[in-house]
């Protein structure tokens, strides 16, 4: 069964710091890896997919890599905002035929002015 | 405007009374998802559909029912609403093959 852990579970960075969100999976067979942001109150928000294909994807003040052997996704943001304040949040896709997102309990991250 | 709608936003009912709620999404997208956030929890699917008329559970299917006779909609029921069902729930919807989900806004359900 497919686990995804973010770890840490919180963080706090005063703004203009670049900083790595981390997220790993236990089972390698992905087809693809999603990062979410996910505001109080509100739903998720797709932020980059990366196919199991792919080594990263680009968005912006965004990247996101992928290590599928080693089954680990990081997200890069640059000169954090407190704008960027908000869960992050990455799911995994299995292969096998289902549709089903496996989602890690994500990471809240507070960028203080 | 193109997208996913989830009704209502927020709903309090008792336990026991049957429930109902509404996603519809404008891009005809094949797949729609159901979702429950709860503390501790993270996200956790509850039923899923490929496409009209083709249903499947996800990991806490019990206690809901879904339909999906028409591609844009995708209601969810409580047919029996309980305490443990109070979460928030959201719906989520992709095309197919390797094509990102996108989510609605959520109802927040709380059944006293």
């Amino acid at each position: 069964k497919q686990e995804v852990t973010q770890i840490p579970a919180a963080l706090s960075v005063p703004e203009g710091e670049n900083l790595v969100l981390n997220c790993s999976f236990t089972d390698s067979a992905i087809y693809n890896l999603q990062w979410f942001r996910q505001d109080p109150g509100k739903g998720l928000t797709s932020l980059l997919l990366i196919q199991s294909s792919q080594r990263e994807q680009t968005s912006g003040r965004l990247n996101a890599s992928l290590d599928k052997s080693s089954g680990r996704s990081t997200l890069y943001i640059a000169a954090s905002q407190p704008g960027d304040s908000a869960t992050y949040l990455c799911a995994v896709l299995t292969q096998g035929g289902s549709e089903k997102l496996v989602f890690g309990k994500g990471t809240k991250l507070t960028v203080n002015p | 405007d193109a997208g996913i709608t989830q009704s209502p936003r927020y709903k309090i009912t008792e336990t026991g009374r049957q429930v109902t709620l509404m996603c519809h999404q404008t891009w005809s997208h094949s797949y729609m998802f159901w979702y429950r956030q709860d503390l501790g929890h993270g996200l956790r699917l509850i039923y899923y559909s490929a496409a009209a008329d083709i249903t499947d559970k996800g990991e806490v299917p019990d206690g809901y029912v879904v339909s999906r006779s028409k591609t844009e909609n995708f209601p969810l029921t409580l047919e029996s609403a309980t305490r443990s069902q109070t979460s928030v729930y959201f719906c989520a919807s992709k095309e197919t093959g390797g094509q990102p989900q996108h989510f609605g806004d959520g109802t927040r359900l709380s059944i006293l």
